[in-house]
């Protein structure tokens, strides 16, 4: 199976800084990356498919990049809206395995 | 617009069996792949199962492999996942998700979730 290392684990951060989560791949997953958003007692949404590709309708404060094993999402001037779990996945072969997830808090 | 709703969750025994299944509208059914992913409470995301198109191909978690089915009815656009002989270990919120039209396997619509506990 493909593992997925996602880093840091948690977040503290302030609104209107930038911040970036990485995530890396146990073996080469191409571009077959995304990123979810999480907020509590809601579905994941997601945020950036294909390592890169901005969802419809996703701010694009939200980009991401990397391809291989190792893979970033960024996130410019952050909005009290934006403190939730981010995930990625991979979708390269099944089991399709997400990371653990980062909580970003407000500092 | 694309629509998935979960039911079928609840409280049942270890040992026991149910049935969860989602009802998608707004797109043409027949046409996607469907997964089930979980989340156990407190936990990150979780992928269970993939079924294609068309039903001839499946895929299963470790985990779940050999008690969970994934089955779909194309004619009335339904998803389900028999789960039998349930552990402590599979009380989650159980989505359905589609992927997207790119061919990268992404979830790009869920459905709210049905939450599945096991418990004596």
């Amino acid at each position: 199976d493909i593992q997925m290392i996602q880093s840091p684990s948690s977040l503290s951060a302030s609104v209107g800084d930038r911040v970036t989560i990485t995530c890396r791949a146990s073996q080469s997953i191409t571009t077959y990356l995304s990123w979810y958003q999480q907020k509590p007692g809601e579905a994941p949404k997601v945020l950036i498919y294909a390592a890169s590709s901005l969802q419809s309708g996703v701010p694009s404060k939200f980009s991401g990049s990397g391809s291989g094993t190792d893979f970033t999402l960024t996130i410019s001037s952050l909005q009290p809206e934006d403190f939730a779990t981010y995930y990625c996945q991979q979708s390269s072969r099944t089991p399709y395995t997400f990371g653990q997830g980062t909580k970003l808090e407000i500092k | 617009q694309v629509q998935l709703v979960e039911s079928g969750g609840g409280v049942v025994q270890p040992g026991r069996s149910l049935r969860l299944s989602c009802a998608a509208s707004g797109f043409t059914f027949s046409n996607y792949a469907m997964h089930w992913v979980r989340q156990a409470p407190g936990k990150g995301l979780e992928w269970v199962a993939v079924i294609s198109f068309d039903g001839s191909n499946r895929y299963y978690t470790d985990s779940v492999k050999g008690r969970f089915t994934i089955s779909r009815d194309n004619s009335n656009s339904m998803l389900y996942l028999e789960m039998n002989s349930l552990r402590g270990e599979d009380t989650a919120v159980y989505y359905c998700a589609r992927v997207g039209t790119d061919g990268y396997n992404y979830f790009h619509y869920w459905g709210q979730g049905t939450l599945v506990t096991v418990s004596s």
